[in-house]
């Protein structure tokens, strides 16, 4: 596998239901990210990771919980969601965070429903 | 805080013709980037141009070209000879060149492209 993986793809879920979303970058990079995108909406940048360390929680409620067991590795837990939380969630990764610039590579998402 | 928007919710270009899509930005800074990135259907986001602030010669990529405008804060994507594959959303986005988060990519709305064939 290349580039920025996520898994699932697709997924549905009750608003008791915990689960969780992965990504994976096969680039070598130190720094990856959570987006939200939502229907109309720009972009949202949700979390930040840089050298495995959150650097960036863009105001994100808590029952959406990051975790960055390594560079390579990004999971999303998602717990007691609302139906406002559907929408896709993209993972990105770069080389690092800051301070130059490093191109943002993204993944393909994964489309959550919240029943 | 930065914005950007882009005025044009949907754009139609017939195939080989050319397609300007609009952005503009907000910012008090002098140093920072601009993108162009592209989301086909499929979903995975590509970069698609950049445009440093600090230099004053349009970026191009091929058929991709900016149009940059620094004083007026306009920073719109030309694409020449379309072609099917072109058809997608495209999404303008500043990130700042200095201290501070200057990894936070900033987002407009989107264009959705369509090519007629």
């Amino acid at each position: 596998e290349t580039g920025v993986t996520q898994t699932p793809r697709h997924l549905v879920m009750g608003m008791t239901n915990k689960k969780s979303l992965k990504c994976e970058q096969h680039l070598g990079h130190n720094a990856m990210y959570w987006y939200k995108q939502s229907a109309k909406k720009p972009l949202e940048l949700m979390f930040v990771y840089n050298f495995k360390e959150q650097t960036e929680n863009n105001s994100v409620p808590s029952r959406f919980s990051p975790e960055c067991p390594n560079s390579s590795h990004l999971f999303l837990h998602l717990h007691t969601l609302q139906p406002e939380d559907s929408a896709l969630y993209l993972c990105a990764s770069s080389l690092s965070a800051a301070p130059d610039y490093n191109e943002q590579f993204f993944g393909p998402g994964t489309r959550l429903t919240v029943l | 805080a930065q914005t950007v928007t882009q005025s044009q919710p949907e754009m139609s270009v017939q195939e080989a013709e050319t397609v300007t899509l609009s952005c503009t930005y907000d910012t008090s800074e002098s140093d920072y980037y601009l993108f162009w990135y592209k989301q086909p259907p499929s979903r995975q986001m590509i970069l698609v141009i950049r445009q440093e602030a600090y230099k004053q010669q349009n970026a191009t990529e091929n058929r991709f070209s900016v149009n940059f405008q620094k004083a007026a804060k306009s920073f719109s994507l030309k694409i020449s000879d379309s072609q099917l594959g072109d058809a997608a959303m495209y999404f303008c986005a500043y990130r700042s060149g200095s201290g501070g988060s200057n990894y936070k990519l900033t987002f407009g709305k989107g264009t959705l492209l369509t090519v007629n064939p």
